[in-house]
């Protein structure tokens, strides 16, 4: 089975920062990764998809890059709205979806 | 609107079961393949399964976890799907969520509120 690993668990930034978030799989994965934020509370969102794509209506300071088993969601400006917690997920092993742990993102 | 909208969440002892549904609208439920997934307290999502469209098979695969305990079905008519969970443990206490690949293959981009089961 995949494995999926995200680093850190939780980060605490100040507005306007830069942030990097991290996601490795157990094995090449090639671009199969999507990324998920998801607000207390509520139903998380799909931000970027095959990796690298923004979905539709998600701000151009969220990206995604990376391929095999190393990958990154950076927010290039942090902005008070998009405290949360962020999720990583493979699909690589279909119909198999496997998802890391979460990353908490807060304010500073 | 693509929407879902879960139902049937609850408390429930253990070894009960429950049935979970979820309503459709604003897609062609009918060509959509559906999934399952979870999320216990302060833990990350969990994919329990998925059911393919009846025109694709209407076949339904498990995540090896819950295999046997959980059954994924769908009712067209009703634009609805469902969750049957037997054998119900504490460790089935979580937020569950119906989710699709909307306009994204293999990504979820239509989940719906969530549905709370607490097994206790």
């Amino acid at each position: 089975d995949i494995q999926m690993t995200q680093s850190p668990s939780s980060l605490s930034a100040s507005v306007g920062d830069r942030v990097t978030i991290s996601c490795q799989a157990s094995q090449d994965i090639g671009d199969s990764l999507n990324w998920y934020q998801q607000k207390p509370g509520k139903a998380p969102k799909l931000l970027i998809y095959d990796a690298s794509d923004l979905a539709t209506g998600v701000p151009s300071r969220f990206s995604g890059s990376g391929s095999g088993t190393d990958f990154t969601l950076t927010i290039s400006s942090l902005q008070p709205e998009d405290i949360g917690t962020y999720h990583c997920q493979e699909y690589d092993d279909l119909p198999r979806r496997t998802f890391g742990q979460g990353t908490r993102l807060e304010i500073k | 609107e693509a929407q879902l909208v879960e139902s049937g969440g609850g408390l429930v002892k253990p070894g009960g079961s429950l049935r979970l549904s979820c309503e459709a609208s604003g897609f062609t439920f009918s060509n959509a393949w559906m999934s399952w997934v979870r999320q216990a307290p302060g833990k990350g999502l969990e994919w329990l399964g998925r059911i393919k469209s009846n025109n694709d098979g209407g076949t339904a695969d498990y995540a090896a976890p819950v295999k046997g305990r959980l059954t994924i079905s769908r009712d067209e008519s009703k634009n609805r799907l469902y969750l049957q969970m037997n054998s119900l443990r504490s460790e089935d206490t979580a937020v569950y969520y119906c989710t699709t690949e909307y306009e994204y293959p293999d990504a979820f981009d239509i989940w719906g509120q969530g549905t709370m089961v607490t097994v206790s």
